[in-house]
């Protein structure tokens, strides 16, 4: 069975810095790209960033670009996006998702429940 | 960036009634990597279709994907309890992957 664990969301000051993680069991995490996905409150999804099976590619959502950072640790079977120079605005629900394929640009097949990102003063 | 916009935002239907969701894109879809979420409150999005018409793993068949290039429908027919929801479609042809601002199928 399939199991992705978020940790590390909480509340954090504009300008600050977080990183998010996401446990992954059941599969064979190295096969797969991952994905960041995000949901602020009352609102629809936005993909924030993707990274391909071995980790060897990357990608960025426009909003996010330059701020947040997406690798994995293939011993640990870890995903994580670092978050920084945060605003308001990224207040978000952020979702780790497995890819459908070892692309890291890809659907989503399984996903968390999701860790509670805040940002204010 | 691909825009994707769904139609109609809010659809009221009876549980048995049929239901069909539009997704069009502002540029073609590469491949036809067009793919459809259903989400309901308090839980993460769960994957029906991929490739614009293959159902994913455990997907009742009475839900279906169509359309190529910039024009996409979701029809679910025989509408069940448990289908009223709000579905996502998303496109991963092209980076930055982009998702619609989604449809809110409600019980009439």
């Amino acid at each position: 069975e399939v199991q992705l664990l978020e940790s590390g969301g909480g509340l954090v000051q504009p300008g600050g810095s977080l990183r998010l993680s996401c446990a992954a069991a059941g599969f064979t995490f190295s096969d797969y790209g991952m994905s960041w996905v995000r949901q602020a409150p009352g609102k629809g999804l936005e993909w924030v960033s993707g990274i391909s099976g071995n980790g060897g590619s990357t990608f960025s959502g426009d909003s996010v670009e330059g701020r947040f950072i997406i690798s994995r640790d293939n011993f640990k079977n870890t995903l994580y996006l670092r978050l920084n120079s945060l605003r308001p605005e990224d207040t978000a629900v952020y979702y780790c998702a497995k890819g459908a394929s070892f692309s890291g640009a890809n659907c989503n097949d399984y996903w968390g429940q999701g860790t509670l990102v805040t940002v204010s003063s | 960036e691909i825009v994707l916009t769904q139609s109609p935002g809010t659809l009221s239907l009876s549980p048995g009634e049929r239901a069909t969701l539009s997704c069009r894109a502002s540029q073609s879809v590469s491949s036809n990597y067009l793919a459809w979420y259903q989400q309901k409150p308090g839980q993460a999005p769960r994957l029906l279709i991929y490739g614009a018409s293959s159902r994913a793993t455990g997907i009742a068949d009475r839900i279906s994907g169509s359309g190529s290039g910039t024009d996409f429908t979701l029809t679910i027919n025989r509408l069940e309890p448990e289908d009223f929801a709000v579905y996502y479609c998303q496109q991963y042809g092209r980076s930055p992957l982009t998702f619609g601002g989604g449809t809110k199928v409600e019980i009439k």
